[in-house]
């Protein structure tokens, strides 16, 4: 059964701090991971997507890597800014035909203080 | 990219009544899915709703808790029946574009 855990679950910083959110998971087959963000009351944005052949994927001041065989991604912030205070959820997809259901971390907690 | 309109945004409620949450999408989508994401839990998939033919429900969920309609390509509600305070939780709905999902502002439930 897969399992996702994020590590830290809560991380306060002071703005301008370059900082790294963990993610693992138990289960190596995977077909993709994907990095979210969530804020009260607009639900959850997607940030990056790697599929399970890539080692990594670029956004602005965000960068997703995965290490399949160890189980492992990272979402690296750099430069962070108060606007970036939220939660950052992670999920993978599994690889079972086309029930490819997410399965979740409990996310960690951002606050970037001004 | 598509669009998901989820309402209500926050509602309490009655132990033993029933609420109805809506979801209407800004395009067609094939599949359409029902998350529940309760106080220090993950996001957990209550069900699959393709248009057409019933949902398909993840275990630990039934068809009479969590009754979900799906009319056409652009729209699903979930009801949340004979309330509990257990079933204080957040819903969301969610879609596809491609391989990226995305998500209904969500559902913010209390039950009293």
């Amino acid at each position: 059964k897969q399992e996702v855990t994020q590590i830290p679950a809560a991380l306060s910083v002071p703005e301008g701090e370059n900082l790294v959110l963990n993610c693992s998971f138990t289960d190596s087959a995977i077909y993709n991971l994907q990095w979210f963000r969530q804020d009260p009351g607009k639900g959850l944005t997607s940030l990056l997507l790697i599929q399970s052949s890539q080692r990594e994927q670029t956004s602005g001041r965000l960068n997703a890597s995965l290490d399949k065989s160890s189980g492992r991604s990272t979402l690296y912030i750099a430069a962070s800014q108060p606007g970036d205070s939220a939660t950052y959820l992670c999920a993978v997809s599994s690889n079972a035909g086309n029930n490819r259901k997410l399965i979740w971390g409990l996310g960690t907690s951002l606050a970037v203080n001004p | 990219s598509a669009v998901i309109s989820q309402k209500p945004s926050r509602d309490i409620c009655q132990r033993g009544t029933s609420l109805t949450i809506q979801c209407q999408v800004d395009s067609q989508v094939t599949m359409m899915f029902w998350y529940r994401q309760q106080p220090g839990q993950s996001l957990t998939l209550i069900a699959t709703a393709n248009q057409g033919s019933e949902a398909t429900y993840e275990s630990g969920f039934v068809i009479d808790k969590f009754p979900i309609s799906r009319p056409n390509l652009t729209f699903s509600t979930l009801t949340v029946s004979n309330m509990s305070p257990e079933d204080s939780s957040i819903y969301l709905c969610s879609s596809n574009d491609g391989p990226t999902p995305f998500f209904g502002q969500g559902t913010r439930l209390t039950v009293v």
